[in-house]
């Protein structure tokens, strides 16, 4: 079955900073998707970036970008120029073909002005 | 655009009743899913759907049931709620393999 880890249930930074969050998972699969969520606390569930693993390219939107590390299982999350806007819960997933997607248990970005 | 839309917010039961949470998505997407939230485990999947009158078991099906007679609609039914259900229930569809989940706004389940 697949997992995912994030290992860092909470982090800060300061505002106008970078900050990378790390997420880890566990496939035999060759093909899948990867996705950062972010969950403010109206607790809607955003789609920040999506990361084919077929593509070596880095996902980029906007201030967020991904470092994608298909032999090592890893993805991390980089929030580049942070905004106060940006403290949420972040959530890592994982889908392979027509499944359900595997959340991480998340972290905890927090913002400081 | 509507998106997903989820019915009600806020719901309080008592033990032993049962009810439906709704969920509707005007986007024409082949896939939906139930996920609930709990503190500290992320999201688990409950039940998910790929098109109309088929649906299979997540990872925390049990007192839950659904159904999906059309492709816009995916209700939720708790059959008999206890307070272990108590949770934020999200729906979730997509339009095929790959692409992200749009998420409802979510359900707030006490069981009392």
């Amino acid at each position: 079955a697949q997992t995912v880890t994030q290992s860092q249930p909470e982090m800060s930074v300061q505002e106008a900073e970078t900050v990378t969050l790390s997420c880890t998972y566990d496939t035999s699969e060759s093909d899948y998707y990867l996705f950062w969520y972010k969950q403010p606390p109206s607790r809607q569930m955003i789609l920040v970036i999506r990361q084919e693993a077929y593509k070596q390219q880095n996902a980029t939107e906007n201030r967020f970008s991904v470092n994608f590390q298909k032999a090592a299982k890893s993805f991390s999350l980089k929030i580049s120029d942070s905004q106060l806007g940006d403290a949420a819960m972040y959530f890592c997933a994982f889908s392979q073909g027509a499944q359900k997607l595997v959340f991480g248990q998340g972290t905890r970005l927090t913002i400081n002005p | 655009n509507a998106g997903v839309t989820q019915t009600p917010k806020f719901q309080v039961l008592k033990t032993g009743q049962s009810m439906t949470l709704q969920c509707a998505q005007d986007m024409n997407h082949e896939y939906m899913s139930w996920y609930r939230q709990d503190p500290g485990m992320g999201l688990r999947l409950i039940h998910y759907s790929v098109g109309a009158g088929i649906t299979d078991q997540g990872e925390v099906p049990n007192g839950y049931n659904v159904s999906r007679s059309t492709t816009e609609d995916f209700p939720l039914r708790l059959l008999s709620a206890a307070p272990s259900q108590t949770s934020v229930y999200f729906c979730a569809s997509r339009r095929g393999q790959g692409g992200g989940y749009t998420f409802g706004s979510g359900t707030r389940l006490t069981v009392v």
